[in-house]
């Protein structure tokens, strides 16, 4: 049973089009997380949910619309994608009696926009 | 803003070959530190996390340590499947979000 899991995998898309990406986690938790990895490996939180409430929102353009709609789910959805949006996506989630920064996360999602 | 900077970049050792991989932080108030591992094409995957300066923590071939300014995570006769990149992170009292390294990516050869 895979604990944080995303999909898809792998998204290729045009620019101007949008696409989702949804994650599911079966640990109970209650924070979840949109993380994105550029090409020079640099993880940089987007989003953060607790309880399907939102808690952190990182200078992300609003194309970026992230939906919870229970506490074991988190989605992204994005408008209107750019080629500065191609990069890996993971989702990650935090239960309350884990430290701060005692991550699980997914496998992640590559977005390739052409 | 909180910074992680992680040395060396990349790391290629020989089996058995110990070495360390260095984090540099500057933080608003550190409150934690922690390494996690990333294998290709896989997320990050928890291995410590360090609260004070002086304290250490083991895992197998792994030892991860804290002073002030910096952490290291030692590696002691590695073996080919510890080939990995190792990403180091932060929160502080100003940003109780994760800050993380670029990472150093570690290759183990036979």
């Amino acid at each position: 049973d895979t604990a944080v899991s995303q999909t898809p995998k792998y998204l290729v898309t045009q620019m101007g089009n949008d696409k989702s990406i949804k994650c599911e986690q079966n640990l109970g938790h209650d924070t979840m997380y949109w993380y994105k990895q550029d090409s020079k490996k640099f993880l940089k939180i987007m989003f953060s949910y607790n309880n399907k409430e939102l808690i952190i929102n990182e200078t992300v353009p609003n194309r970026f619309s992230p939906k919870s709609p229970d506490k074991a789910h988190l989605n992204l959805h994005i408008n209107s994608l750019e080629l500065g949006d191609s990069a890996v996506y993971f989702c990650a989630s935090r239960g309350d009696g884990g430290g701060t920064g005692e991550l699980f996360f997914g496998e992640g999602s590559r977005l390739t926009v052409l | 803003e909180d910074q992680v900077t992680q040395s060396p970049e990349a790391l290629r050792l020989q089996e058995g070959e110990s070495s360390s991989l260095n984090c540099s932080y500057t933080v608003s108030g550190l409150r934690g530190l922690f390494w996690y591992r990333q294998d290709p094409g896989k997320g990050p995957e928890f291995l410590f996390t360090l609260y004070s300066a002086g304290e250490e923590k083991e895992k197998e071939r792994l030892k991860a340590t804290l002073t002030k300014k910096e952490s290291f995570l030692h590696i002691t006769a590695p073996k080919p499947e510890d080939s990995a990149t190792y990403l180091c992170a932060v929160t502080s009292g100003s940003a109780r979000q994760l800050t993380f390294g670029s990472g150093t990516q570690l290759t183990v050869l036979p």
